[in-house]
């Protein structure tokens, strides 16, 4: 079964510090893409950072980058430097664009 | 670019009515583009891919006559809630995607659909 899985409900991190979120999924394709969307209060999905699976190398986003784990199926969202605008959901994306059941991240003053 | 728009945004109805709800690229052409459903503080639920010309592809357990999608143009597509209940109360999401293999799917800013 394709599945996606965000095992924390709810994040909290103090301004400027660092959280990082989990996800693993489960899929059967050997080359796919996996995403990360932040869903703010306004509801509008936003992409946030993309892996290729192929690619070894840990995409980064100037202060967001992943764990890409491929043989563990793990695909982890670190987030540095977190500023308040960074609140709002997060949700992992499985290559058949199946959703994780989300993260709610709140950014402490 | 990659603009994605919904409309309506919110829209109430009665019971028993149909409602359209449009998914529109802007400033693309999407090959291929989803319905997902979204209940309060819930995750993203796909609905429904549909491809330009083509009949859409219902996840298990939707109901196709009862979410009709169409999409007849590559900037285009639409989902007709019909014979609409209080239970098909939600907040109603498209997406598009470009050709190619990155599959990065651009959001509409979601239709919240209320029946009375």
């Amino acid at each position: 079964a394709q599945t996606v899985t965000q095992s924390q409900p709810e994040m909290s991190v103090q301004e400027a510090e660092t959280v990082t979120l989990s996800c693993t999924y489960d899929t059967s394709e050997s080359d796919y893409y996996l995403f990360w969307y932040k869903q703010p209060p306004s509801r509008q999905m936003i992409l946030v950072i993309r892996q290729e699976a192929y690619k070894q190398q840990n995409a980064t986003e100037n202060r967001f980058s992943v764990n890409f784990q491929k043989a563990a199926k793990s695909f982890s969202l670190k987030i540095s430097d977190s500023q308040l605008g960074d609140a709002a959901m997060y949700f992992c994306a499985h290559p058949k664009y199946i959703f994780g059941t989300g993260t709610r991240l709140k950014v402490l003053a | 670019g990659a603009v994605v728009s919904q409309h309506p945004s919110w829209v109430i109805c009665k019971s028993g009515t149909s409602v359209k709800i449009e998914c529109r690229s802007l400033d693309f052409q999407a090959t291929t583009m989803f319905w997902y459903r979204q209940f309060p503080k819930q995750s993203l639920m796909l609905m429904a891919t549909s491809n330009e010309g083509s009949k859409a592809t219902y996840e298990q357990g939707v109901e196709k006559d009862k979410f009709l999608i169409n999409h007849a143009s590559l900037t285009l597509s639409t989902l007709t809630v019909t014979s609409a209940h209080p239970e098909d109360s939600s907040f109603y999401i498209c997406s598009a995607r470009l050709a190619g293999r990155n599959r990065e799917q651009f959001f509409g800013p979601g239709t919240r659909l209320t029946v009375l």
